[in-house]
């Protein structure tokens, strides 16, 4: 149980355009999604946590206009990256949570590069 | 703000020997304390926790402690093996709050 996927496992794109990745949660319903980056040899930072039809809850120095996310139900949280540039790219973690525990469960993770 | 310290960044051991990863963090309400194993390319994949009201937790060759009063925890990894081999993150939390990671350690375990 509380399997979390990815999509996609990784991208390449060209500077300026704007890439979109999917988290789902599959055998339970996540309250809450979170968005992690991680640069290579650097631990996971987040950037921001989405609830279920709220708007996303941003950390600082996270451009909210750049990283957008959208958290339409209770199984699926979309992380989309606008105007991509060569400094976004990393590993895009995300994790789901279920009401109750502290436990987060974690996605796969999406390697984007941008040219 | 919140943070944790995380230490040793690296730590080599021979198989066979014990590993202690130890995290001081600052908030003093926090009340969940995970570890992560990492591999590269890979997602964090939870190895143990405790919550605020436990001093002590094992699992086989894992184990965590926690202490309050000093704001410490840590990982204790027993008879390691090469597959040990991974990068390590504590992390804590408040409630039903985000997780704040620690920098992470690299351990290499040595056949």
């Amino acid at each position: 149980g509380a399997v979390v996927s990815q999509h996609p496992s990784w991208v390449i794109c060209k500077s300026g355009t704007s890439v979109k990745i999917e988290c789902r949660s599959l055998d339970f319903q996540a309250t809450t999604m979170f968005w992690y980056r991680q640069f290579p040899k650097q631990s996971l930072m987040l950037m921001a946590t989405s609830n279920e039809g709220s708007k996303a809850t941003y950390e600082q120095g996270v451009e909210k206009d750049k990283f957008l996310i959208n958290h339409a139900s209770l199984t699926l949280s979309t992380l989309t990256v606008t105007s991509a540039h060569p400094e976004d790219s990393s590993f895009y973690i995300c994790s789901a949570s279920i009401e109750g525990p502290n436990e987060q469960f974690f996605g796969p993770g999406t390697r984007l590069t941008v040219l | 703000g919140e943070n944790v310290e995380q230490h040793p960044s690296t730590l080599s051991v021979q198989e066979g020997d014990s590993a202690v990863i130890k995290c001081t963090y600052s908030d003093s309400a926090s009340n969940y304390f995970p570890w992560y194993k990492q591999e590269l390319g890979k997602r964090p994949q939870l190895i143990i926790d405790i919550r605020s009201n436990v001093g002590e937790k094992k699992d086989q060759r894992i184990a965590v402690t926690l202490n309050k009063t000093a704001k410490h925890f840590s990982l204790h990894i027993t008879e390691t093996q090469p597959e040990d081999s991974a990068v390590y993150f504590c992390a804590f939390s408040r409630g039903f709050q985000k997780l704040v990671f620690g920098t992470g350690t690299r351990l290499l375990v040595s056949p």
